[in-house]
């Protein structure tokens, strides 16, 4: 799997989007950028994934860049709920290692 | 949907006891696992299971063992517990073992071994 690189935490306004940056500049090209996230306490939750197009759900889009050497999370309205620990993880579609490596992650702290 | 269930959310026990750790889903998923949480070492992978009948061992299997009979049902039986075992347990489900790299992560057992 490709190393990542996050920055350790960042602070966001409530009701602003938060735009949350990672760096996968030894991306292979059969590997997806997956994120994960998880709130103090609890099992960590998926967000969304993608290969090289953007894409957007329920809970967050995922910009890509066209190199595909980074790419951001963007929470459009972050809630204080939204506080949380993301992990960037990059990952083969198919196929690879059992182990799910969620590295150190970044904090994000949305404040009132 | 319930999801992911497992239970207790908590347990103390002594050193050489043995328990078994719950996980339960009911999302007709084919693939679960167990991974451990401790401070500093994010998530480690102890046992998974592609199917009914068929367990694999992660990266830190020693001290349990693992058993799925259901779809349904992947409990994680700690055989003789020791302090090292102390640890938060999350148990993981997706829909199969293609689609392993989407896990739904249950709420966590925070096991204390005296």
């Amino acid at each position: 799997d490709a190393k990542t690189t996050q920055p350790p935490s960042m602070d966001c306004a409530e009701g602003r989007a938060a735009n949350l940056p990672c760096n996968h500049s030894t991306i292979s090209g059969n590997e997806y950028v997956y994120w994960y996230r998880q709130i103090h306490s609890q099992g960590p939750q998926y967000i969304i994934h993608g290969l090289k197009n953007n894409e957007t759900n329920e809970m967050a889009s995922l910009i890509i860049t066209e190199d595909r050497k980074s790419s951001t999370l963007i929470l459009p309205h972050a809630t204080l709920r939204d506080t949380a620990v993301y992990y960037c993880i990059v990952r083969v579609g198919q196929g690879g290692s059992e182990k799910l490596v969620f590295g150190k992650g970044m904090k994000l702290t949305v404040n009132p | 949907n319930a999801g992911v269930t497992q239970t207790p959310k908590f347990q103390v026990l002594k050193t050489g006891q043995s328990m078994t750790l719950q996980c339960a889903q009911d999302m007709n998923h084919e693939y679960m696992s167990w991974y451990r949480q401790d401070p500093g070492m994010g998530l480690r992978l102890i046992h998974y299971s592609v199917g009914a009948g068929i367990t694999d061992q992660g990266e830190v299997p020693n001290g349990y063992n693992v058993s799925r009979s259901t779809t349904e049902d992947f409990p994680l039986r700690l055989l003789s517990a020791a302090p090292s075992q102390t640890s938060v347990y999350f148990c993981a489900s997706s829909y199969s073992i293609a689609a392993k790299n989407i896990q739904y992560f249950g709420a966590g057992t925070r096991l204390s071994v005296l």
